[in-house]
């Protein structure tokens, strides 16, 4: 079974700041892997996606994330974060069937 | 293109009650998925149907929880009845096929059940 961890249930930023949240998947095999934003109030939208090739994969809204297998990772990135960005972030993980399962999720704050 | 739409937003019903969700899908779209998001918890897959009939429902409490596509595009899904732990918000997503590369979820802005 597939599962994921995110470490974080808070993380707390200045604007301008670079921002990591952290990823860290359970798969037997080569992973599909996606972050979500989810503000309040509202559904989940998908950040960006990884199947197969470059393991640096750039999203939406100017966020990246890497994927890494040996430390089975896939932590999500920005350079700057601006106050629009506070928000539920979550991992997920699918097999074959590209269904997501879902971590936790880390909430973001940003402080002006 | 229209998103998918979920009614009601926000529903509050007291334990041993019935209550039913609605959603409709992004048109043309032929699967269907039920989440259940508990606070704290990530999202939580209930459902799959592609077209009217059902993909998965491993994890559907199917003692309480009913959900239905009779029609191949608009879904309900029902607890009767309800219990203080399915406080939740429940996410309607579809996509366009059986989820894939070019096939991703869209989810649409979910119901939260408040069990008193």
């Amino acid at each position: 079974a597939q599962s994921v961890t995110q470490p974080d249930i808070h993380i707390t930023v200045s604007e301008g700041a670079s921002l990591e949240l952290r990823c860290n998947y359970s798969y037997g095999a080569t992973p599909y892997l996606f972050w979500y934003v989810q503000s309040p109030g509202q559904g989940l939208q998908l950040l960006l996606k990884y199947f197969s090739g470059d393991t640096l994969v750039q999203g939406i809204k100017g966020f990246e994330a890497e994927f890494k297998r040996s430390q089975s990772s896939f932590n999500l990135r920005k350079p700057s974060v601006h106050w629009s960005d506070a928000a539920e972030y979550f991992c997920a993980v699918a097999g074959g069937s590209y269904i997501p399962t879902f971590g936790r999720g880390t909430s973001l704050i940003v402080h002006p | 293109e229209a998103g998918v739409a979920q009614s009601p937003r926000y529903k509050i019903i007291e334990k041993r009650q019935s209550v039913a969700f609605w959603c409709n899908p992004i048109s043309g779209h032929a699967t269907l998925y039920w989440y259940q998001q508990i606070l704290g918890q990530g999202p939580k897959l209930l459902i799959q149907f592609q077209n009217n009939g059902v993909v998965d429902d491993s994890q559907l409490p199917k003692d309480r929880f009913s959900a239905e596509r009779l029609k191949g595009v608009d879904s309900t899904l029902k607890i009767q009845p309800a219990k203080l732990e399915d406080s939740a918000v429940y996410l309607c997503a579809s996509s366009l096929d059986l989820a894939g590369r070019n096939s991703p979820l869209h989810f649409g802005n979910g119901t939260r059940l408040t069990v008193t």
